[in-house]
């Protein structure tokens, strides 16, 4: 079974500090690994894959098989990244389609 | 905005009554997915369906079915309401059959 673990549900940052979104995964297979995010009264936006190995809004995300995360960091946390985070594993079902496994999701919080 | 378009935004009804959501994918994308996103549960697949046959299937219960249309639009039927089914109900696009997923604005649905 796959399982995606994010195990603060909030972040408190003051901003111009560092940020680390945690991040952890079972999967028995060869995972797709995505970070998406949800401001407020918006939907989910895909923020990054792990495929594609760029930095989006500052932030970046390295997949680390041996340890099974992927976590979020950004150097430097800017107030308008305060929202909802969520982790997702993409796995097939059976062998086939594309489901998303989401962890629980972390609210960060950058305050002024 | 990504194209995925959800209708109706909020929607009350009663125990043992039944609902329609119905969700309109990006144009082009042939995949529809169904997530739920509850407090207790978090965000959970429901359902995908590819270019109008069913692909994968996570926890849905037996009261709820969905279907995808020729046009590629998708509906999510949920029938005998419980309380329990208040949440917000997703659905997702993608090109293919394993793809990146876009998401709607969501349903909220309430159960009184």
């Amino acid at each position: 079974a796959q399982r995606v673990t994010q195990p603060e549900k909030l972040l408190s940052v003051f901003k111009g500090a560092p940020v680390e979104l945690k991040c952890n995964y079972s999967y028995s297979g060869s995972p797709e690994l995505f970070w998406y995010v949800q401001y407020s009264r918006q939907r989910l936006q895909l923020l990054l894959r792990h495929i594609s190995r760029e930095s989006i809004k500052g932030f970046t995300a390295d997949l680390n098989k041996g340890e099974t995360s992927f976590h979020l960091k950004k150097p430097f946390a800017q107030e308008e990244d305060s929202a909802m985070y969520y982790c997702a594993l993409s796995g097939s079902y059976n062998n086939a389609g594309n489901m998303l496994t989401f962890g629980g999701g972390t609210r960060l919080m950058v305050k002024p | 905005d990504s194209g995925v378009t959800q209708t109706p935004k909020h929607l009350i009804t009663a125990t043992g009554q039944r609902v329609t959501l119905r969700c309109s994918p990006r144009s082009g994308d042939l995949s529809v997915y169904w997530y739920q996103q509850s407090l207790d549960q978090g965000l959970q697949f429901l359902i995908q369906y590819y270019n109008g046959e069913e692909r994968a299937k996570g926890n849905i219960l037996e009261r709820f079915s969905a279907q995808q249309f020729p046009d590629l639009h998708s509906e999510l039927n949920l029938s005998s309401l419980e309380l329990g089914d208040s949440a917000l109900y997703f659905c997702a696009s993608s090109v293919g059959d394993k793809n990146i997923q876009y998401f709607g604005a969501g349903t909220r649905l309430s159960v009184l």
